[in-house]
């Protein structure tokens, strides 16, 4: 069956670096994604990584992808306040299906 | 360009009315579907559509209908609300269901049923 699962919340300090982890089970995942929910917003897709792929670097976001252990990482560099928001991460087959959400605190 | 358009953005209902959330796209996406999201719980698939004249059940389909007689449009109505489909809830679509990178999500609408 298709599950994701997600650590609930996270909290680092600005400037850190922050790691949100994410495993599935579907092995037949094309795409997997990264997606940021602010409060009262949408969500708002942040990367995307191909499933034949170990790793993309966007900026300061760095996906990291496990397919062995289907294991799938975002790492957020020199995090800032206004990286605080839900992160879900995503996995496409055929279908969408999302994580519980990652609740990300950056304190000053 | 607006992409996808969910109405109305806020509703109340009251328990056992019936209501239809809108969710329109112009980039001629041939894949819509509907997700709710509830705390904790990350988003689950309501229903989803393959194109126009086709739609199928998603992970929590139940208490919801929705056709899609255009590739514009993708209506998810709720019969009968329940206090349980407290949520909000997100359309998106896609050009395909290989596409999986040009997934795009309306802003959401949130609803209360009392």
């Amino acid at each position: 069956g298709e599950d994701v699962e997600q650590s609930l919340f996270l909290s680092v300090r600005e400037g850190d670096s922050s790691v949100i982890n994410c495993t599935y089970t579907d092995s037949s995942s094309t795409y997997l994604y990264w997606y940021k929910q602010e409060p009262g917003a949408g969500l708002q897709l942040l990367t995307y990584i191909f499933s034949n792929m170990d790793m993309k670097q966007d900026q300061r976001l760095t996906v990291l992808l496990n397919k062995k252990d289907k294991h799938l990482s975002l790492r957020i560099a020199d995090t800032q306040t206004g990286d605080s928001a839900i992160y879900f991460c995503a996995e496409y087959t055929g279908k969408l299906i999302f994580g519980q959400g990652t609740t990300l605190q950056v304190k000053p | 360009n607006a992409g996808v358009t969910q109405t109305p953005k806020f509703q109340v209902l009251k328990t056992g009315q019936s209501m239809t959330l809108q969710c329109a796209q112009d980039m001629n996406h041939e894949y819509m579907s509907w997700y709710r999201q509830d705390p904790g719980m990350g988003l689950r698939l309501i229903h989803y559509s393959v194109g126009a004249g086709i739609t199928d059940q998603g992970e929590v389909p139940n208490g919801y209908n929705v056709s899609r007689s255009t590739t514009e449009d993708f209506p998810l109505r709720l019969l009968s609300a329940a206090p349980s489909q407290t949520s909000v809830y997100f359309c998106a679509s896609s050009y395909g269901r290989r596409a999986g990178n040009t997934i795009y999500f309306g802003e959401g609408s949130w609803l209360t049923v009392v």
